[in-house]
């Protein structure tokens, strides 16, 4: 069963804010969210993480709700760069539950 | 700054051959992982090693080998290819999670094209 849901493909104008959201309702108390993106033909790469609190990195926001049932990734300036799928992921950060369980990402198109 | 390396990038082999995609990484990370990606499909998780001489199926090990002599390395052996198997592999490694330690990341190799005519 996926532990998160995505939509399927995403929009945004360059030098706008992209907003990906993601479903998580069945989350557990000691899962984090974690983000990753994956640009065409590249391994996917580590954009964001949290907990409850919201974060912000050099690459992006994330804004998790008081539920923790959601979460919304936000890229401030999207730039063309910024094409790629996007995985939302749950995990515990238990020993012995370092593997990453990917579903199939919102693909997320940076419009000139 | 090396990080985590994949070879052959690109590779075409027959139906039946056998094939070693390698991974090496720098880091001494505790933790490596083999993905796959289809079309249509995210990344699944083939197998994956704690450390040296320890390694575990993942979701889809059918087919494949993997052995882990050194920390270093996490080489993966298709022992007779198949058609299936087209795809592109992803090796990956992190230093490991313990207690808390969420803000280890998995870091991800570019990937290896494997074609199996």
């Amino acid at each position: 069963d996926a532990k998160t849901t995505q939509p399927p493909s995403m929009d945004c104008a360059e030098g706008r804010a992209a907003n990906l959201p993601c479903n998580h309702s069945t989350i557990s108390g000691n899962e984090y969210v974690y983000w990753y993106r994956q640009i065409h033909s590249q391994g996917p790469q580590y954009i964001i993480h949290g907990l409850k609190n919201n974060e912000t990195n050099e690459m992006a926001s994330l804004i998790i709700t008081e539920d923790r049932k959601s979460s919304t990734l936000i890229l401030p300036h999207a730039t063309l760069r910024d094409t790629a799928v996007y995985y939302c992921i749950v995990r515990a950060p238990n020993f012995g539950n370092e593997k990453l369980t990917f579903g199939t990402g919102t693909r997320l198109t940076i419009i000139p | 700054d090396a990080g985590i390396t994949q070879s052959p990038r690109y590779k075409i082999t027959e139906t039946g051959r056998q094939v070693t995609l390698m991974c090496h990484q720098t880091w001494s990370h505790s933790y490596m992982f083999w993905y796959r990606q289809d079309l249509g499909h995210g990344l699944r998780l083939i197998y994956y090693s704690a450390a040296a001489d320890i390694t575990d199926k993942g979701e889809v090990p059918d087919g494949y080998v993997v052995s882990r002599s050194k920390t270093e390395n996490f080489p993966l052996t298709l022992e007779s290819a198949t058609r299936s198997q087209t795809s592109v592999y992803f090796c990956a490694s992190i230093q490991g999670l313990a207690g808390v330690r969420a803000t280890d990341t998995q870091y991800f190799g570019p990937g290896t094209r494997l074609t199996v005519l």
